[in-house]
């Protein structure tokens, strides 16, 4: 079974600088999708960015970006310039590779962010 | 935009009652999840579906809750009868089978249990 671990519970960040949020996996796949999703108090969930494990480069997104670790099986996600809409909580996502059928999401337990003024 | 529907978006009911969420997933998908978001277990899967037959309901009480597929539009998921334990926000997701996308996720059912 795979598991998810966020191990900051919480984090702040100035507005306009730059933070890194934490995501560790385990799993025996060699070949699976990662995913940092955003939850803002609207309760939606957002995709803000993935990654496939099969793919070196680091994927980026505008202001977001992740640090994608295969070995170490970590996957963290750093925001520039961060903006007061970033506030939410972000959740680290976990999912099998596509050829296993669209398989569930198996999700650490989030990042509450605040962004300050 | 093509959306997940989950109905009703809130429900404030009493204890024992029986509790009905409906999800439409986007047209096209063949797989659905329900998922259950509380403070102290986060999100986890309840059930999913492939096709409208169930392919993993190991995440859900059995002796409460049932999930089903009436039709490919339509998924519900009920808890009869309900407890105050029950109490979260429960999503619907779509997605479609040999694709690399990620699932759409609904606004979720905020349940309260009184």
């Amino acid at each position: 079974a795979q598991t998810v671990t966020q191990s900051q519970p919480e984090m702040s960040v100035q507005e306009a600088e730059t933070v890194t949020l934490s995501c560790t996996y385990d799993t025996s796949e060699n070949n699976y999708y990662l995913f940092w999703y955003k939850q803002p108090p609207s309760r939606q969930m957002i995709l803000v960015i993935r990654q496939e494990a099969y793919k070196q480069q680091n994927a980026t997104e505008n202001r977001f970006s992740v640090n994608f670790q295969k070995a170490a099986k970590s996957f963290s996600l750093k925001i520039s310039d961060s903006q007061l809409g970033d506030t939410a909580m972000y959740f680290c996502a976990f999912m099998k590779h596509w050829y296993s059928g669209n398989t569930p999401l198996v999700f650490g337990k989030g990042t509450r962010l605040s962004v300050i003024a | 935009d093509a959306r997940v529907t989950q109905t009703p978006r809130h429900k404030v009911t009493e204890m024992g009652q029986e509790v009905t969420m409906r999800c439409q997933p986007i047209l096209g998908h063949n797989t659905v999840f329900w998922y259950r978001q509380t403070m102290m277990q986060g999100l986890e899967l309840l059930a999913y579906f492939r096709n409208r037959a169930p392919l993993d309901d190991s995440g859900m009480p059995k002796d409460r809750f049932s999930a089903e597929m009436p039709d490919a539009t339509l998924a519900t998921l009920k808890i009869q009868p309900s407890e105050p334990r029950d109490s979260a926000v429960y999503f619907c997701a779509s997605g479609f089978e040999g694709s690399n996308q990620p699932q759409h996720f609904g606004d979720g059912t905020r349940l309260s249990i009184l």
